[in-house]
């Protein structure tokens, strides 16, 4: 099946900082999407990006298909962006029909102390 | 727009003993996937439904798990008997439908965390 490798592991910050996130995958996807995990479990949804680039107030993603990763950026980071951030992609066929099961990376733990 | 709900939120139970997990997608979204995550590793696809069909059940771990969505609305996730190593937390997702060329995001409830002692 696709591998997905998401790098740091863990990162820790002050607040005002700005940090990066990657994702690495190992197959072509037809699916991408960040996610935040706050402190209660909750798994919310940052960005669909199985391409190009978005931006959402302090964040943003960027997804290159091609070259097979995809960057999280967070800035200015607030003690409420302490989690674990996953990426997850949805292998895709050559016809571009997906298979509908996302695969997860390990996550990124993220700590901003104030 | 309500989104997608699970239940219980939390379940202690005994090994041996069966439980069974409620999930209401978004209205309107065909789509249903569960996912889990066992303590220490990472999220793991279980299945995918297509309305009330099975699309894809190849992520379920073995035959003491069984998942239903009569009716094509909620779905249930029923283990028995459980073992400790189900412990975890499950996931629910929905989606809308699926059409030629098209991804749809996934939308994940809050999960449901399960104890098995």
């Amino acid at each position: 099946g696709i591998q997905v490798e998401q790098s740091p592991p863990d990162l820790i910050l002050q607040e005002g900082a700005n940090s990066t996130l990657r994702c690495n995958f190992s197959d072509s996807v037809n699916n991408l999407q960040w996610f935040h995990q706050n402190p209660w479990g909750q798994l919310i949804n940052l960005f669909y990006i199985p391409s190009g680039t978005k931006q959402n107030g302090r964040l943003s993603a960027t997804t290159v298909a091609t070259e097979r990763y995809s960057l999280l950026y967070i800035s200015s980071s607030q003690t409420t962006d302490s989690g674990v951030y996953f990426c997850a992609v949805e292998r895709g066929n050559a016809g571009g029909t997906s298979y509908g099961k996302l695969t997860f990376g390990q996550g990124t733990i993220l700590t901003v102390h104030p | 727009e309500a989104g997608v709900t699970q239940f219980p939120s939390h379940s202690v139970i005994e090994k041996g003993q069966t439980v069974t997990l409620r999930c209401d997608p978004i209205s309107g979204h065909d789509n249903l996937y569960w996912y889990r995550r066992v303590m220490g590793k990472e999220i793991k696809f279980l299945l995918h439904f297509v309305k009330e069909s099975k699309q894809d059940e190849s992520g379920m771990p073995n035959n003491r798990f069984l998942a239903e969505r009569t009716g094509g609305t909620y779905s249930t996730l029923k283990v028995q008997p459980a073992e400790l190593e189900d412990s975890g937390v499950y996931f629910c997702a929905s989606s809308q439908v699926r059409l030629a060329g098209y991804q749809e995001t996934q939308y994940f409830g809050p999960g449901t965390r399960l104890l098995v002692l």
